[in-house]
């Protein structure tokens, strides 16, 4: 994988609304986009992922969509809680991943 | 979980001295990863290693060597720390097909003074 951008850096929401990140990739041959989900102090969780065959891809409030020809893929929260709380990352792989690269990360804060 | 444990948590040391950061897995996972995580970088790979004595460099790799003897534990040396090494360290194991799906282990914060 090559460079990945990241936007934004800060995200400041109401609880109830949605949040959205979006990150742009430049690799053509990349095929593997997941999200990671850091919580303060902690380690980084995967909470979504999605191959290049596929456009979207939802899990109840998280939902991740794919526009291989624009390159770029966004995270989509839905009905924030304040548990949401946290940075976002998002990464992307090519060929066998071993070179996954990451954005620089969102701090989503949602207030109550 | 997992099972995936790094030590130390925490670490100090002086600029010049030699650093080594302990990964163990106890799921046989044939992929480990070390990662380094700054500010405004997100985290960037160092090296991984895909099976006993099989490792390679990752985007950032000058200053640092790994060794992986058991299938269990990957080390990650810093031969000569330098103040630019302050970070936080990751250690992770696929869990998925084709190296996807990370998990991470909790890291190792390290201040090079």
């Amino acid at each position: 994988g090559e460079n990945v951008e990241q936007h934004p850096s800060t995200l400041s929401v109401q609880e109830g609304d949605s949040a959205v990140i979006k990150c742009t990739y430049s690799d053509s041959a990349s095929n593997y986009f997941p999200w990671y989900k850091q919580e303060l102090g902690k380690r980084p969780q995967l909470i979504i992922d999605i191959r290049s065959n596929v456009g979207e891809k939802k899990d109840q409030r998280i939902a991740v969509t794919l526009n291989k020809t624009a390159k770029h893929f966004s995270l989509h929260i839905t009905e924030t809680q304040p548990e949401d709380s946290a940075v976002y990352f998002c990464a992307e792989g090519a060929k066998n991943n071993n070179d996954m690269r990451f954005g620089a990360g969102t701090r989503l804060t949602v207030k109550p | 979980d997992a099972g995936i444990t790094q030590s130390p948590r925490h670490k100090v040391t002086e600029t010049g001295t030699p650093v080594t950061l302990r990964c163990h897995q106890t799921e046989n996972h044939r992929y480990m990863y070390w990662y380094r995580q700054d500010p405004g970088h997100g985290l960037r790979l160092i090296h991984y290693s895909y099976g006993v004595k099989d490792t390679d460099k990752g985007e950032v790799s000058d200053g640092y060597s790994v060794s992986r003897s058991k299938t269990e534990d990957f080390l990650l040396t810093l031969e000569s720390a330098t103040s630019s090494q302050t970070s936080v360290y990751f250690c992770a194991i696929s869990e998925g097909q084709d190296n996807e799906k990370l998990f991470f282990g909790s890291g190792t914060q390290l201040s090079v003074l």
